[in-house]
């Protein structure tokens, strides 16, 4: 099995600004992924993290707001660039390995509050 | 529609009570998660399973694949379960694609 860590775990930012979220798991996994939930809502998937190209969006995220990086396959990070209250959620990287048998794991999470 | 569906939403329990939330999925998949989130915010797998039944201390979770559904149940449960329980499921094309659920919020009270 592989275990994730996020950094940070949470924070409070003020508007306008960017915050990098950092993904390491603790062995090399296949996909990683990034999801938020906003207050009251389930998770969403934002976007996979694609080693050594560019992350494959889904509808609704773009690069300019949410750029991903994933130089290797154990870490990733995930910006959210030119905050707003709106963008105040817990962010989630998950990652899986396709062997068999099918393993998926989740991160703690990291709680954001834009002010 | 959802394609997991938990219920209940939200659940209170007195301490010591068995707890049960159920979790039903309308695709098909090869395993689905059981997931807890406190109330800071951070995220604990608790179960991925594929068939029969997995026990954890006081958590045991089933599934039963042909009727497409699947329970957590709390035994002997205690204020500090309070959580909120998320099953996900895999999507039916890519395994990449989780799905969801909306989450079960318990309380067990004192």
């Amino acid at each position: 099995s592989a275990v994730i860590s996020q950094k940070p775990s949470r924070d409070i930012c003020q508007r306008g600004t960017s915050l990098t979220i950092q993904c390491q798991v603790d062995s090399q996994v296949t996909m990683m992924f990034w999801y938020r939930q906003q207050p009251g809502q389930s998770l969403t998937l934002i976007a996979t993290a694609n080693q050594g190209s560019e992350a494959t969006y889904e509808s609704g995220f773009v690069i300019d707001k949410f750029p991903i990086s994933r130089p290797n396959l154990t870490f990733s990070t995930l910006t959210v660039s030119n905050m707003s209250p709106e963008d105040s959620s817990i962010y989630l990287c998950s990652a899986n390995s396709q062997g068999v048998p099918y393993e998926q794991y989740f991160g703690p999470g990291t709680r954001l509050t834009v002010t | 529609k959802n394609e997991v569906e938990q219920s209940p939403q939200n659940l209170t329990a007195q301490e010591g009570e068995f707890i049960t939330i159920n979790c039903s999925y309308s695709v098909g998949i090869s395993a689905l998660h059981w997931l807890q989130q406190h109330p800071g915010g951070g995220i604990v797998s608790l179960f991925m399973l594929s068939s029969g039944k997995k026990k954890h201390g006081r958590l045991i979770a089933t599934i039963n694949i042909q009727e497409k559904h699947s329970s957590l149940h709390i035994t002997a449960s205690h204020p500090r379960d309070s959580a909120v329980y998320i099953c996900a499921a895999p999507g039916p094309y890519n395994n990449n694609d989780m799905r969801f659920g909306a989450g079960t919020r318990l309380t067990v009270k004192p």
